[in-house]
């Protein structure tokens, strides 16, 4: 199986802030990459797919990229609605699997 | 508007089982694929299986084969996931989520259903 390793586990970091999880995967996977949000209670909502298409509705602060193994997700001004977990999935012959996750919380 | 709806928490013993259900509105229920991801308290996401509401087939995670039994009632748009022996470290949220078909990504996804397993 594909293991996907996120980077750091725990961020803090202020409102206007840019700021950038890595996510890596244990082999290429192409561009089949995504990101969620998750918010305490709730359940996750997808942000980008495709390694860097953002999903209707989501602010353009939000942005991915890269390829193959090493993928980013990058919040250009950190708003007080962002701080939440985050999770990159990767998707390979019929399974999925998700990053650990990044806590990125208020500094 | 899409929605995914699942049915309510569940307490069950250990070595019991458990259906957590998942009823679909807003869309074409079979043109989807509806996965399950489960997330056990303080912890990450897990993917565990996929059906596929058209044909019925499914597949799924390698630590789930046995266990995980996946089935569908097309006619009331409605996804079901059945997990057998369950075990303390089954304790988790379920959610169902519905599957992008071109980008493999889970584009809507149900409340959650939280299943504790305690004696």
């Amino acid at each position: 199986d594909i293991q996907m390793t996120q980077s750091p586990s725990t961020l803090s970091a202020s409102v206007g802030d840019r700021v950038t999880i890595t996510c890596r995967a244990s082999q290429s996977i192409g561009n089949w990459l995504a990101w969620y949000q998750q918010k305490p209670g709730k359940a996750p909502e997808a942000l980008i797919y495709r390694t860097s298409t953002l999903k209707s509705g989501v602010p353009s602060r939000f942005s991915g990229s890269g390829s193959g193994t090493e993928f980013t997700l990058t919040i250009s001004s950190l708003q007080s609605d962002d701080f939440a977990t985050y999770y990159c999935q990767q998707y390979n012959t019929h399974l999925w699997t998700f990053g650990q996750g990044t806590k990125v919380e208020i500094k | 508007q899409i929605h995914l709806v699942q049915s309510g928490a569940e307490v069950k013993k250990p070595g019991a089982s458990v259906k957590v259900s998942c009823k679909a509105s807003g869309y074409t229920f079979s043109a989807y694929y509806i996965h399950w991801v489960r997330q056990a308290p303080g912890h990450g996401l897990e993917w565990m299986a996929w059906i596929n509401p058209n044909s019925g087939g499914t597949n799924l995670a390698l630590k789930f084969q046995g266990r995980v039994t996946m089935t569908r009632d097309t006619s009331i748009s409605t996804a079901y996931m059945e997990l057998s022996g369950l075990a303390s470290d089954d304790t988790a949220v379920y959610y169902c989520a519905r599957g992008e078909k071109l980008w493999f990504y889970f584009d809507s996804w149900g409340q959650g259903t939280l299943v504790t397993v305690s004696s």
